[in-house]
């Protein structure tokens, strides 16, 4: 019944490697995002898809890579990872892009080593 | 692009007593202004939100106030409970959603 999940809910890594996050949706919604929440808590949208389109990316690097094979699901590839990458990772998902409420999904834990 | 300013940072209240946390920002276009709560260790949820012809609204112990010549809309809670602690996290949207930097509620029991 999970409307938005997330895989893994933890992850940690050494330095160059590179991984992946999955994010899936049921709730039949249209836009999907990916929010970095660093350790002061600030949310920093990175990515939006609408309808498996790419409508904002937001000044990520380029080692971040999202991938949306429909539109129930986005995924998070990341590069090469480097220290600054650890922080909280979420999905989340809207009926349509901007002006509506949005459902996260419970986040994944990304440490760096 | 839009930016949203949050403030307090922090706020530590009496049970029972009310909280008010204030946001401003800076696109005269954006028209939805959502609140999320978020407890430790879990994700955003929406607690509340208003919308750009709208002046007020209220859902129980919880309230939004938006004044759109000003740019600023708050969220008030009263009556406030321990359940009450969290980070809470303003939002103003046109085409993307804009976080405040969040205001940690501390209530005291």
């Amino acid at each position: 019944d999970t409307a938005v999940s997330q895989t893994p809910k933890y992850l940690v890594t050494q330095m160059g490697n590179d991984k992946s996050i999955k994010c899936e949706q049921n709730l039949g919604h249209d836009t999907m995002y990916w929010y970095k929440q660093d350790s002061k808590k600030f949310l920093k949208i990175m990515f939006s898809y609408n309808n498996k389109e790419l409508i904002i990316n937001e000044t990520v690097p380029n080692r971040f890579s999202p991938k949306s094979p429909d539109k129930a699901h986005l995924n998070l590839h990341i590069n090469s990872l480097e220290l600054g990458d650890s922080a909280v990772y979420f999905c989340a998902s809207s009926p349509v892009t901007g002006g509506d409420e949005q459902y996260f999904g419970p986040g994944t834990r990304l440490t760096v080593t | 692009g839009e930016n949203v300013e949050q403030h307090p940072s922090t706020l530590s209240v009496q049970e029972g007593d009310s909280a008010v946390i204030k946001c401003t920002y800076s696109d005269s276009a954006s028209n939805y202004f959502p609140w999320y709560k978020q407890e430790l260790g879990k994700r955003p949820q929406l607690i509340i939100d208003i919308r750009s012809n709208v002046g007020e609204k209220k859902d129980q112990r919880i309230a939004v106030t938006l004044n759109k010549t000003a740019k600023h809309f708050s969220l008030h809670i009263t009556e406030t409970q321990p359940e009450d602690s969290a980070v809470y996290f303003c939002a103003a949207t046109g085409y993307k959603l804009s976080f405040g930097a969040g205001t940690t509620v501390t209530v005291r029991a």
